[in-house]
């Protein structure tokens, strides 16, 4: 069964850069039927989607984030990782990975259907 | 960017009821329209993708509707643990978004 799960550090400070990975377990991230995604939940906040990549390496970014954001994947260790620069307390919050299933026509999803626990980021110096 | 806008923002409603939950895109997404539940703590859970199709091992009386701009979630009658947050999501632009959300609280 499709299993993933978020590690990195749970404090960084303003205007470093924040560095987390997603390991994926009971499949393969070289999977054709799916996309990988970040997404984060500020404190009492809705959700907001960060990016997400294939395995062969095409990104799609949130503008918002955009010049910011870095999403990488490593098909040999089965896993993805974030990188988010110049952070500030804004972007403290539970930042989730997760599968996002490809639908049958391909420019499109089928949603985010296996999701990791969470992992919660301060930023604060 | 496709803007998602949910309504109502919160709802009070009792164990036996029957709710809906809608959820508008700024423009035509088809039926790429998904939906989450999230309790505090957890990780949302998909609950209905394609705007109809139930997630396997998501509850029967969970049920999506709508095309194009337009569309619901029904709760049909409501049980203790459906009492959560739940958000819409588009997945017709590689571009997700999220609607603001919809809290599901006990009358």
């Amino acid at each position: 069964q499709l299993q993933v799960q978020e590690s990195g550090p749970g404090l960084v400070e303003p205007s470093e850069t924040l560095s987390l990975t997603c390991s994926v377990s009971g499949g393969s991230i070289s999977s054709m039927n799916y996309y990988w995604g970040w997404i984060r939940q500020p404190p009492g906040k809705g959700l907001e989607w960060i990016g997400s990549i294939y395995y062969g390496g095409t990104t799609y970014y949130n503008p918002s984030l955009e010049s910011r954001v870095t999403i990488s994947v490593d098909t040999s260790k089965n896993h993805f990782s974030l990188k988010m620069s110049s952070v500030t307390a804004a972007d403290t919050a539970v930042y989730y990975c997760a599968s996002v299933r490809l639908a049958t026509v391909r420019a499109h999803f089928f949603g985010m259907d296996v999701w990791g626990q969470g992992t919660a980021v301060t930023v604060s110096s | 960017d496709i803007h998602m806008t949910q309504s109502p923002s919160s709802l009070s409603a009792s164990v036996g009821d029957r709710v809906t939950i809608t959820c508008r895109a700024s423009q035509t997404i088809n039926n790429y329209l998904n939906w989450y539940q999230q309790k505090p703590g957890k990780a949302p859970r998909l609950l209905i993708y394609a705007a109809y199709s139930l997630q396997s091992g998501v509850p029967s009386r969970f049920s999506g509707g709508g095309s194009g701009t337009d569309f619901t979630l029904t709760i049909s009658s409501l049980q203790p643990e459906d009492f959560a947050s739940y958000y819409c999501q588009q997945s017709y632009s590689p571009s997700l978004t999220f609607g603001q959300g919809t809290r599901l609280e006990i009358k």
